[in-house]
């Protein structure tokens, strides 16, 4: 089945360390998003990409990466200058339908600072 | 820069109860509107999608309703059941250029349905 792929499920880090989110799309989806959802918050978009080797910062890139090698793949480094990373993560992807966009999420990661 | 409201925050319902949800925008310069459904630690599923020249959507027990002019848009659950208990988000799209588009997402709208 087509989906998108986020792993791992749950991540903890370290002060001081940074840590990668993989995001993973087998629906040859061209643009792919990440972003963070904290408690009683809205989504904030962190970063997006509509091709590969090129993306764009979000609302709120300070303290993060990216990178767009594959047209499939979206990693997210968080960074140790992110103060704040404790924060559910959820990677999307959408692509033109001849129509409209179609909008498909992963089922995130959690990230815990320990 | 888009602002999106939803209201309530939170909604309890008896099962079987038919019931609506809100939500506001600011900038009604919009491509569409999307209502998605979250469960608990899970990712957003996506429910209804209003073209912003359609007025409303309908999939099963809901139905989405857009008046874009006003900046606003209601979800309305039928015969409310306690499988639909989640948050559901609203989230409207800017016209985009080219190949991509952002949403802006409301905090979203918990509801619980009772047994």
């Amino acid at each position: 089945d087509g989906g998108i792929t986020q792993s791992p499920k749950y991540l903890f880090r370290k002060e001081g360390q940074n840590v990668t989110l993989s995001c993973e799309q087998n629906l040859n989806h061209d643009a792919m998003y990440w972003y963070r959802q904290d408690p009683g918050q809205g989504l904030r978009l962190i970063y997006y990409s509509q091709i590969v080797n090129d993306f764009q910062k979000g609302d709120i890139a300070e303290g993060y990466s990216v990178s767009r090698e594959k047209k499939e793949s979206f990693p997210l480094t968080v960074t140790s200058a992110q103060k704040n990373p404790t924060a559910f993560y959820l990677c999307a992807s959408t692509t033109w339908t001849g129509t409209s966009y179609g909008y498909t999420f992963g089922s995130g990661t959690r990230l815990t600072v320990v | 820069k888009q602002e999106v409201t939803q209201i309530p925050a939170a909604l309890s319902v008896p099962e079987g109860e038919n019931l609506v949800l809100n939500c506001s925008f600011t900038d009604s310069a919009i491509y569409n509107l999307q209502w998605f459904r979250q469960d608990p630690g899970k990712g957003l599923t996506s429910l209804l999608l209003i073209q912003s020249s359609q007025r409303e959507q309908t999939s099963g027990r809901l139905n989405a309703s857009l008046d874009k002019s006003s900046g606003r848009s209601t979800l309305y659950i039928a015969a409310s059941q306690p499988g639909d208990s989640a948050t559901y988000l609203c989230a409207p799209a800017p016209r985009s250029g080219a190949g991509s588009y952002q949403l802006t997402f409301g905090k979203g709208t918990k509801l619980s349905v009772i047994p």
